[in-house]
C-alpha cells in the first residue's frame, strides 16, 4: 500500500531564518506531488505541484519554492521566513495518468514563524 | 481563475440530515470533489462527481448538476464524529493541471 510521510510535524522559526519541509511517498511510482498551505481556519491554498522530477509549477508567487529531486521526494523551501509563512504545509500525492485520482495528504507541517 | 463558494458553518443534531453546497467557476472543470477535515489533521477524501447526479457512499451522498455549476454533499445520520470542515475542490486541469482547487470548507459541528 501507499505511504506519505511529512516531516517535522511542528516547527517554530524566527523571522529570516530558512526552511526546508520534506515529503515522502512509499508504494507507487512517479506520482504527482503537491504542497498546500492552510492558514488557521481557512481553506487549502495551492502553492506547487510537480508531475516528474524537476518539474515544479508555481501557482502563488512568494518567497517559498519547491524542488523535487528523486521520483518520491518533494521538497519545500525558503531562504528568509516571513511572519505570514505560519500555516498547516500539507504534502499530497495522485496517481500519475488519472485525473481523477484522489489527493492523499500526509499528515501536515505546523509551522509558526515567530 | 477558480472560485467555489460554500457555506462557512452549519450546525446539526446527532441523527439529523445535512446539506452542504458548493457553486463553482472554473474555465475547465473536471470533476468535483469533497475531503473532510478533523480538527488539527489532515483532508481526506470522501466522493468525487464527474458526471451529473447523485453518487452514495453509505451514509455520505454527493451531488453534481454541471449545467448549474452547483453539487453538494448530504450526510444522513449524523454523528457526533461527523462534527469536520468539509471541502468541496475541482479540478481545472487549463490552469492547474491534476491540482485541485479548494473551497474555503464548511465547519459542521454535531451536537447530541
Amino acid at each position: 500500500s501507499q505511504t506519505i510521510h511529512q516531516w517535522p510535524a511542528t516547527l517554530v522559526q524566527p523571522v529570516g531564518s530558512p526552511l526546508s519541509l520534506e515529503c515522502t511517498v512509499e508504494g507507487t511510482s512517479n506520482p504527482n506531488l503537491y504542497w498546500y498551505r492552510q492558514a488557521a481556519g481557512r481553506g487549502l491554498q495551492l502553492l506547487f505541484y510537480s508531475v516528474g522530477i524537476g518539474q515544479i509549477s508555481s501557482e502563488v508567487p512568494q518567497n517559498l519554492s519547491a524542488s523535487r529531486p528523486q521520483d518520491r521526494q518533494f521538497i519545500l523551501s525558503s531562504k528568509k521566513l516571513l511572519l505570514s509563512d505560519s500555516g498547516f504545509y500539507l504534502c499530497a500525492w495522485s496517481k500519475t495518468g488519472r485525473v481523477n485520482s484522489p489527493l492523499h495528504f500526509g499528515n501536515g507541517t505546523r509551522l509558526t514563524v515567530t | 481563475g477558480q472560485s467555489l463558494e460554500q457555506p462557512s458553518e452549519v450546525t446539526a443534531v446527532e441523527g439529523a440530515i445535512v446539506q452542504i453546497n458548493c457553486t463553482y467557476q472554473t474555465s475547465g472543470f473536471y470533476g468535483l470533489s469533497w475531503y473532510q477535515q478533523h480538527d488539527g489533521g489532515a483532508p481526506t477524501f470522501l466522493s468525487y462527481n464527474a458526471l451529473d447526479g447523485l453518487e452514495e457512499t453509505g451514509r455520505f451522498s454527493s451531488f453534481l448538476s454541471r449545467s448549474d455549476s452547483y453539487g453538494y454533499l448530504l450526510l444522513q445520520e449524523l454523528q457526533m464524529k461527523d462534527s469536520a470542515s468539509y471541502f468541496c475542490a475541482v479540478r481545472d486541469l487549463e490552469q492547474a493541471g491534476t491540482a485541485l482547487i479548494f473551497g474555503k470548507g464548511t465547519t459542521l459541528s454535531v451536537s447530541s
